[in-house]
């Protein structure tokens, strides 16, 4: 597709369980981004990834969050041991080339945690 | 760590009115200040951006204000229209960073018809 695409778009799933989260971003772009939005609230930067360089994983609120960018493509979001207040949606944005360049968005996967 | 400070949280106005949403920022390592309109269920999607060599943008309806000595930016929504009822965000560069965005905690903007 054109755009960036995430799945799934909704996740249910018990405390304590494992996620995974897939961003497929737009094609040719070298950047992308996971960010956390809580209900009514803005966007918490999560990690960075910018070509082959080591990925910026300063936002990553606890070592129960990684994610992975495999080929320089798709990207995975990876949530162990999951807690309550993990729920939020979670979006994956990708760029040409980071910085002063453009972020277009995922619709972003809905993630609520029983 | 950068702050970017957005304000009103939420906002209504008539349609024809014109909607104003102000940011602040503290630092920048680079110049690119964008504004993002977000639809319920919806990624963020840029709306318009401005890089600080002019102190204004317009594009249709929307202008984005920029005041570079006061580190303040603004988004004015002329003509306002209940389509334009949506959730916006700022975004400033984000400090010690040359390729990353600070976003504001967002502004919801209704437009009563």
């Amino acid at each position: 597709g054109a755009g960036v695409s995430q799945s799934p778009s909704n996740k249910v799933t018990e405390k304590g369980k494992d996620v995974e989260l897939r961003c497929d971003p737009i094609s040719g772009h070298t950047a992308l981004y996971w960010y956390r939005q809580s209900l009514g609230q803005g966007l918490e930067f999560l990690i960075y990834f910018q070509g082959n360089s080591a990925p910026d994983k300063s936002g990553l609120p606890s070592d129960r969050f990684s994610a992975e960018r495999t080929g320089g493509s798709v990207s995975t979001l990876t949530i162990q041991r999951t807690q309550q207040e993990d729920s939020a949606v979670y979006l994956c944005a990708s760029s040409r080339g980071g910085g002063n360049q453009p972020q277009h968005f995922g619709d972003g996967t809905r993630l609520s945690i029983l | 760590q950068q702050q970017v400070k957005q304000s009103p949280q939420s906002l209504i106005v008539q349609k024809g009115g014109i909607s104003i949403i102000n940011c602040a920022y503290e630092n920048t390592a680079f110049d690119y200040f964008p504004w993002y309109q977000q639809f319920p269920g919806k990624g963020p999607a840029l709306l318009i951006a401005i890089r600080p060599d002019v102190s204004e943008k317009k594009e249709g309806r929307f202008t984005i204000s920029f005041n570079k000595s006061a580190k303040q930016f603004s988004l004015h929504i002329m003509d306002s229209q209940p389509g334009d009822s949506a959730t916006y965000f700022c975004a400033a560069p984000t400090s010690g960073s040359a390729r990353q965005l600070t976003f504001g905690s967002g502004t919801q903007l209704t437009v009563l018809p």
